[in-house]
């Protein structure tokens, strides 16, 4: 079965510094795994995402994620935090065999301070 | 990616009331919308699998009578919070699935559902 973990409920990092957000996930088979970021009131919006070609992957506002099979980890990371990266993060994971699931890690809250 | 609109942002109703939340893709058509609800500080609930053209497929515990999902053209997908009591505040947000680039999964802004 299918599961996805965010080891982190929240991180806190300062204005400048680096940012790792954790994503382990469980898969039988090839799975897509996806960073959504959400700010407070808002949808969900698609940060990156991996779908069985390049392992490191680049999304928007440079954030990237590296896809470590041997590892079950899809970690979220950026070089430089902003005031802006402020909000709510998930990971997401669907499957293969099953394109109408999609499976959410329970979200990750990042702080930025000053 | 997609662009998903996501009508009303916010309502109030009365206890009672029916209310109506509709979900649009504005830029391809989606054969497979969700509907999900958020609660304060919380992952997303999936609530149902909107299917256009037929019935959508709800989620264990979700009541079927309660929220009506109506898929009835390839851009438009609604839900309707009937009889609608204050424990059915809550946040729902809709999504769209494109199998355009890898299937993925693209979310409207969300709608504040309010019930006084």
């Amino acid at each position: 079965a299918q599961s996805v973990t965010q080891l982190d409920s929240h991180v806190s990092v300062s204005e400048g510094t680096p940012v790792l957000l954790r994503c382990n996930y469980s898969s039988s088979y090839s799975p897509s795994l996806f960073w959504y970021v959400q700010h407070p009131n808002k949808g969900l919006q698609l940060l990156l995402k991996y779908t069985s070609a390049a392992t490191l992957v680049k999304g928007i506002n440079g954030f990237e994620a590296e896809f470590k099979k041997s590892e079950t980890s899809f970690h979220l990371t950026k070089p430089s935090a902003h005031m802006s990266d402020a909000a709510e993060y998930f990971c997401v994971v669907s499957e293969a065999r099953n394109f109408n699931k999609f499976y959410f890690g329970s979200g990750t809250k990042l702080n930025v301070k000053p | 990616g997609a662009v998903v609109s996501q009508h009303p942002s916010r309502v109030i109703c009365k206890s009672g009331t029916s209310v109506k939340i509709e979900c649009r893709s504005l830029d391809f058509q989606a054969t497979t919308m969700f509907w999900y609800r958020q609660f304060p500080k919380k992952s997303l609930m999936l609530m149902a699998t909107s299917n256009e053209g037929s019935k959508a497929t709800y989620e264990q515990g979700v009541e079927k009578d309660k929220f009506l999902i109506n898929h009835a053209s390839l851009t438009l997908s609604t839900l309707t919070v009937t009889s609608a009591h204050p424990e059915d505040s809550s946040f729902y947000i809709c999504s769209v699935r494109s199998g355009a680039s890898g299937n993925t999964i693209y979310f409207g802004e969300g709608s504040w559902l309010t019930v006084v």
